[in-house]
């Protein structure tokens, strides 16, 4: 089945730039989406096909995807982006359909 | 306003049954596909199954297959989550996601409701 490895931590100082990868067996060839989730709150979309950002995230997240990583983005970062991150994409190869999550990434903002 | 609402968790023993409802409002339920999403104390998210707008095509994750069956009403507005045969690592916040699109399969989760615990337990 398929597997999206994410970092368990990652810690930037605010102001600073953070990237979070998501890495897959040829994951560029799939759509990855990304999802913020503050403890007790429900996940959040913030980048979904790859790259696209949905109304009211800031300008701040991006995202990119190819070869066998996909990476969020968060530039500027800010005391309200500490969260978990989760990636997603949908796994069409083996004779169903399946969602596969990452493990997610902890956001720490020193 | 978009808003789902989810609905019937609480505490099962192994072996037993739950039906989880979700509640949509504030769009056209029947154009969009839906999914339930859970997760365990602690820990990351895991899909359990995917419905078409229209009901007719259903996905189940491997750990569920069998046990579980997702279906909608869409004149009501409503969509549900039977689980058969609860397990203790079954536990968790099972959260509904709605798919911009109707057909399953595909895409990302753009609206999510605020989670109904399940907790099996003797």
């Amino acid at each position: 089945s398929y597997v999206l490895t994410q970092p368990p931590s990652v810690s930037v100082a605010p102001g600073k730039t953070a990237r979070i990868t998501c890495g897959g067996n040829n994951i560029g060839s799939k759509s990855v989406h990304w999802y913020q989730q503050k403890p007790g709150q429900a996940p959040v979309l913030v980048i979904y096909y790859d790259s696209d950002r949905p109304s009211g995230i800031p300008e701040r997240f991006s995202g990119s995807n190819s070869g066998n990583t996909a990476t969020l983005t968060i530039s500027r970062v800010e005391a309200g982006d500490e969260a978990d991150y989760y990636c997603q994409v949908w796994d069409s190869s083996s004779d169903h359909r399946r969602v596969v999550f990452g493990g997610g990434t902890k956001l720490t903002v020193l | 306003e978009v808003q789902l609402l989810e609905s019937g968790g609480g505490l099962v023993q192994p072996g037993g049954s739950l039906r989880l409802s979700c509640a949509a409002s504030g769009f056209t339920f029947s154009s969009y596909a839906m999914s339930w999403v859970r997760q365990a104390p602690g820990k990351g998210l895991e899909w359990v199954s995917a419905i078409s707008g229209s009901g007719g095509s259903t996905y189940y994750a491997d750990s569920v297959k069998g046990r579980f069956t997702i279906s909608r009403d869409n004149s009501k507005n409503t969509l549900y989550l039977q689980m058969n045969s609860l397990r203790a690592e079954d536990t968790a916040v099972y959260y509904c996601a709605k798919a911009p699109q109707g057909i399953a399969g595909q895409g990302e989760f753009d609206i999510w409701g605020q989670g109904t615990m399940v907790t099996v337990s003797s």
